[in-house]
C-alpha cells in the first residue's frame, strides 16, 4: 500500500522554465510533507518541507504547495537550472504517530535541459 | 566529518554470508533512522532510535536485520543470512532532535549486492 505516490517517473524541462513536480498521499494523518532531492550515488538531501496548517512555502526558487482536500503537493522550481537535475522524493509524517518516521513516494527524475 | 558517514560504501556478499553496515551520524544528534531503498524505489523506514534506545523497529523484513546503537552514537545494522532479496542501497540518516519537524541528514548509503 503507497501512502505517498509519485506518479511521473521522470520529468524534463528546458533550462530557465518551471518545473513542477507532484506527490499525493492517502493517509489523512499525515500533517507534515518534507521534499528531499537526491543525486546519484549520493544520500538524499533536504530541501524544504510545508505543514498542514499552511498551504505554501517558499524558499528562493523552491515553493512547495500543498492541497489538503484533494491530499496532493506539489514542488515548484522557478527558474529551473542544471544544477536541479536529480530525484526529487516527497515525503510525509503525522506528527501525532509518536515518532518520526518519514514515508518516501517512488521519487521523480528531473532533467534541466540547456 | 561534518556529515553522516556510512561505510562500507560499497559491499558484496555471498547468499548466506552475515554483513555489518556501520553508521556514523552527526556529532550531537539524537535520532537515527535505517532505511532501505530498493532499485528504482524511494527509501523503506527500517529502524529508529533515540539515542540508544530502539523506538521501532517495525521496518525490519526478518528476524535476519538486527540493528543496534549501544552507546547513542555509532549504528550498525547486521543482516544474517543474506539472501538476494536484500540487495539494496542502505541509507542511515540522523537529525539533531527528537521532532517530526527535524529535517533528516543522510550518508551516502551502502550498496549491498547479494550473489
Amino acid at each position: 500500500d503507497q501512502q505517498v505516490k509519485q506518479n511521473s517517473p521522470s520529468l524534463s524541462v528546458q533550462e530557465g522554465r518551471i518545473s513542477i513536480l507532484n506527490c499525493d498521499y492517502t493517509n489523512s494523518m499525515f500533517d507534515y510533507f518534507l521534499w528531499y532531492k537526491k543525486y546519484p550515488a549520493e544520500g538524499p538531501t533536504f530541501l524544504i518541507s510545508i505543514s498542514s496548517i499552511k498551504d505554501k512555502n517558499e524558499d528562493g526558487r523552491f515553493t512547495v504547495f500543498l492541497n489538503k482536500s484533494a491530499k496532493h503537493l506539489s514542488l515548484h522550481i522557478v527558474p529551473s537550472q542544471p544544477g536541479d537535475s536529480a530525484v526529487y522524493f516527497c515525503a510525509a509524517v503525522g506528527s501525532n504517530f509518536g515518532n518520526e518516521k518519514l514515508t518516501f513516494g517512488t521519487g521523480t527524475r528531473l532533467t534541466i535541459i540547456p | 566529518g561534518a556529515g553522516v558517514s556510512q561505510s562500507p560504501r560499497y559491499k558484496v556478499a555471498k547468499r548466506g554470508q552475515d554483513v555489518a553496515l556501520r553508521c556514523d551520524p552527526i556529532s550531537g544528534h539524537v535520532s537515527l533512522f535505517w532505511y532501505q531503498q530498493a532499485l528504482g524505489q524511494g527509501p523503506e523506514f527500517l529502524t529508529y532510535f533515540q539515542n540508544e534506545a530502539q523506538l521501532d523497529k517495525s521496518g525490519l523484513p526478518s528476524d535476519r536485520f538486527f540493528a543496534e546503537r549501544p552507546e547513542g552514537s555509532v549504528s550498525t545494522l547486521k543482516i544474517q543470512r543474506t539472501q538476494q532479496e536484500d540487495s539494496a542501497v542502505y541509507l542511515c540518516a540522523s537529525s539533531l532532535e527528537h521532532s517530526p519537524y527535524s529535517p533528516l541528514h543522510f550518508g551516502n548509503g551502502t550498496r549491498l549486492t547479494v550473489t
